[in-house]
């Protein structure tokens, strides 16, 4: 069974540029969430989407955003890129979540990379 | 002060040692509780997921909680190199699905 996917593995940008990070849950999964993983600072919950709606988001600022689509896979969107961006952007997936607790399966990451 | 704290290490023990982790919380509201492993350049991996206070096994890995003192533990029997990994706790309230990570502990394991 394939785990949690991610594209690209490494993304280089320069301030103010957009970045868009893709994500394919564990066939099955139908929750997504993404986190930062930035040196010093841990793995920093961002967002988790359930069956194609934002159920909720950390404490990050707007210009961090996504989505989900029909068939589960999502997107981060980051605009206006920041030198502090630069980090490993995880996702992780889950069976259905809402009124249980399901374990959270993660993918390798993708590292952005600011200059 | 962090909702969980974790020690950085680095923990360094000899092969077929145990290793012993842990972590403290300060948030009563924390009910599941996770540990992770990670390898370099690479994703958190679920090694234990538990829920009640007590211990949990699964092969050379055994979890413990105590919620009464809001402390738990990872202990890892017969320590491989292979074992050498960044060591993440995780942890989660009763509702809702974000996770609350420590740190991470650094672990080497010396052939």
């Amino acid at each position: 069974e394939a785990g949690v996917t991610q594209s690209p593995t490494h993304l280089i940008k320069t301030r103010g540029q957009q970045a868009t990070l893709r994500c394919s849950p564990i066939s099955g999964h139908t929750s997504v969430y993404w986190y930062q993983q930035a040196l010093g600072l841990g793995l920093q919950f961002l967002l988790w989407y359930d069956e194609g709606e934002e159920r909720n988001r950390g404490n990050f600022p707007p210009r961090f955003s996504g989505r989900q689509f029909p068939n589960y896979s999502s997107e981060l969107n980051v605009n206006a890129l920041e030198l502090e961006d630069s980090a490993l952007y995880l996702c992780a997936s889950s069976l259905r979540s809402r009124g249980s607790n399901q374990p959270q399966h993660f993918g390798d990451g993708t590292r952005l990379s600011i200059l | 002060q962090k909702e969980v704290e974790q020690d950085p290490g680095p923990l360094s023990v000899p092969e077929g040692a145990i290793v012993s982790l842990n972590c403290t919380y300060s948030n009563s509201a924390f009910q599941y509780f996770m540990w992770y492993r990670q390898y370099s350049r690479k994703g958190p991996e679920l090694l234990m997921y538990t829920y009640s206070s007590g211990n949990k096994e699964d092969g050379r890995f055994t979890a413990q909680v105590d919620k009464s003192s809001k402390y738990i533990s990872l202990f890892i029997r017969d320590s491989q190199p292979s074992d050498s990994a960044t060591y993440l706790c995780a942890m989660k309230k009763a509702a809702g699905n974000k996770l609350t990570f420590g740190g991470g502990t650094r672990v080497l394991v010396k052939p």
